[in-house]
């Protein structure tokens, strides 16, 4: 039978502008969040974390937000450049088993386009 | 910073062969190390946590003797997909975590695997 790929959400912005990408997460017992940068064929890249206990962390260019009333995460980026331009994933660090077992889960991915 | 390396960086196998990929981190010792299969457009799917000197734990749905893990040491973890079919084409890409480390992973640049 005929297969349906499934598409990235795309985020469109013009260079110079900010960014604001968004994720919801499932599992409100995950302590830590982290986003990730993927450029095409490469692996992920960490960019900023944040730990359950902060609401607001800022990086170089980059601000995460979290906001576990309605568990979701928020990544922002200032003065947008081409070289942003990558697929962005948010992560979740969950506990599952207990123990020293750590387990990262991602969130489906925001494709952004930057536009010179 | 932390590398991860991962080798081969790409590998074409016929239907029935076995594959050997390996995920090194080569400035610091990783107790855990993880293994991710990404299709196109999708997100990052975890298929198992190895654990250096024990068994690895998988992900619900992922044959474990298809897809054998070995933690040899605290700098190698290998994933070797046996009697690969066409349907195992991907993107494999493996994390370490830091030993001692409470958060972040470090991920290798992955392996795009294609059988014929």
């Amino acid at each position: 039978g005929e297969s349906v790929g499934l598409h990235l959400p795309t985020l469109s912005v013009q260079e110079g502008d900010n960014s604001i990408i968004n994720c919801a997460y499932s599992n409100s017992a995950s302590d830590y969040f982290i986003w990730y940068k993927q450029e095409s064929g490469k692996g992920p890249q960490f960019i900023i974390d944040i730990r359950s206990n902060m609401d607001k962390r800022q990086g170089q260019r980059v601000t995460v937000l979290l906001n576990k009333t309605v568990k979701h995460l928020s990544l922002q980026i200032a003065a947008t450049q081409p070289g942003d331009s990558a697929v962005y994933f948010c992560a979740e660090n969950s506990n599952p088993l207990g123990g020293g077992y750590q387990k990262v889960t991602f969130g489906t991915g925001t494709k952004l386009q930057v536009i010179p | 910073g932390a590398v991860v390396s991962q080798h081969p960086s790409r590998v074409i196998c016929k239907s029935g062969t076995s594959v050997k990929i390996e995920c090194r981190s080569l400035d610091f010792q990783a107790t855990t190390m993880f293994w991710y299969r990404q299709f196109p457009k999708q997100s990052l799917m975890l298929m198992a946590t190895s654990n250096e000197g024990s068994k690895a734990t998988y992900e619900q749905g992922v044959e474990k003797d298809k897809f054998l893990i070995n933690h040899a040491s605290l700098t190698l973890s290998t994933l070797t997909v046996t009697s690969a079919h066409p349907e195992d084409s991907s993107f494999y890409i493996c994390s370490a975590r830091r030993s001692g480390s409470g958060g972040g992973q470090y991920f290798g640049p992955g392996t795009r695997l294609t059988v014929t």
